[in-house]
């Protein structure tokens, strides 16, 4: 059973902190990993992609990539109220066949002023 | 605009009746996928299609059916036979070989 887990929350941090989201995976073959962000009642929305071992820079989003101890987590500098919302992490496992994902069930992150 | 829609958007269904939920894509987009969300579960793969005329089964098939009639269009039927449907359904497509899947805006079924 190919697993992708992640700490449910809520995660509260104070507005202008450093949010770190982990995710660790079961599937050691999985090739290509993704962070979406879903806000209340929202579909889910594609923040980063992260193919590599190593980090991955976009504005005030980091994806960090350790395929060795399989996981991947996402920073988030600088958070913001608007930051508030469920974070996905999504793996497609090497086995999985050809653009399959498997979704955690997401951790809730809680900005406040 | 490009884009994936989805509708309706809210749609409510009596016991024992066959819905059905459109999802269509203007991305040019190859693969399409529908999935099912519950309140506080991630995201269960229902039906997946690579290109037209061919779909396969995810991880919760039973009392869902798809057609891919259309590279743009990708509808699921939520038949009587699925025991409880009442969930958040979204639609998302990729091009190629691309994992970055994209989502449609979603369709929230309640069953009465």
């Amino acid at each position: 059973q190919k697993e992708v887990e992640q700490n449910s929350g809520p995660l509260s941090v104070p507005e202008g902190a450093i949010a770190s989201l982990n995710c660790t995976y079961s599937d050691r073959g999985s090739q290509s990993f993704f962070w979406y962000r879903q806000y209340s009642g929202k579909s889910p929305e594609l923040i980063m992609s992260i193919y590599s071992n190593g980090d991955k820079e976009d504005g005030r989003f980091t994806a960090q990539l350790n395929k060795a101890s399989q996981y991947v987590s996402l920073l988030i500098r600088d958070s913001q109220p608007s930051d508030s919302a469920t974070y996905l992490c999504a793996v497609n496992p090497f086995s999985g066949g050809y653009n399959k994902l498997i979704f955690g069930a997401g951790t809730r992150l809680a900005v406040h002023p | 605009d490009g884009g994936i829609t989805q509708s309706p958007k809210y749609l409510f269904r009596k016991e024992g009746q066959n819905v059905t939920l459109s999802c269509e894509q203007n991305l040019n987009h190859d693969a399409m996928y529908w999935y099912r969300q519950d309140p506080g579960q991630g995201l269960r793969l229902i039906y997946y299609s690579q290109i037209v005329n061919d779909f396969q089964k995810g991880d919760i098939a039973e009392g869902y059916s798809v057609s891919r009639e259309k590279k743009e269009s990708f509808p699921l039927t939520v038949t009587s036979a699925q025991k409880n449907p009442t969930a958040f359904y979204l639609c998302a497509s990729t091009f190629g070989g691309n994992n970055e899947q994209f989502f449609g805006p979603g369709t929230r079924l309640t069953v009465l």
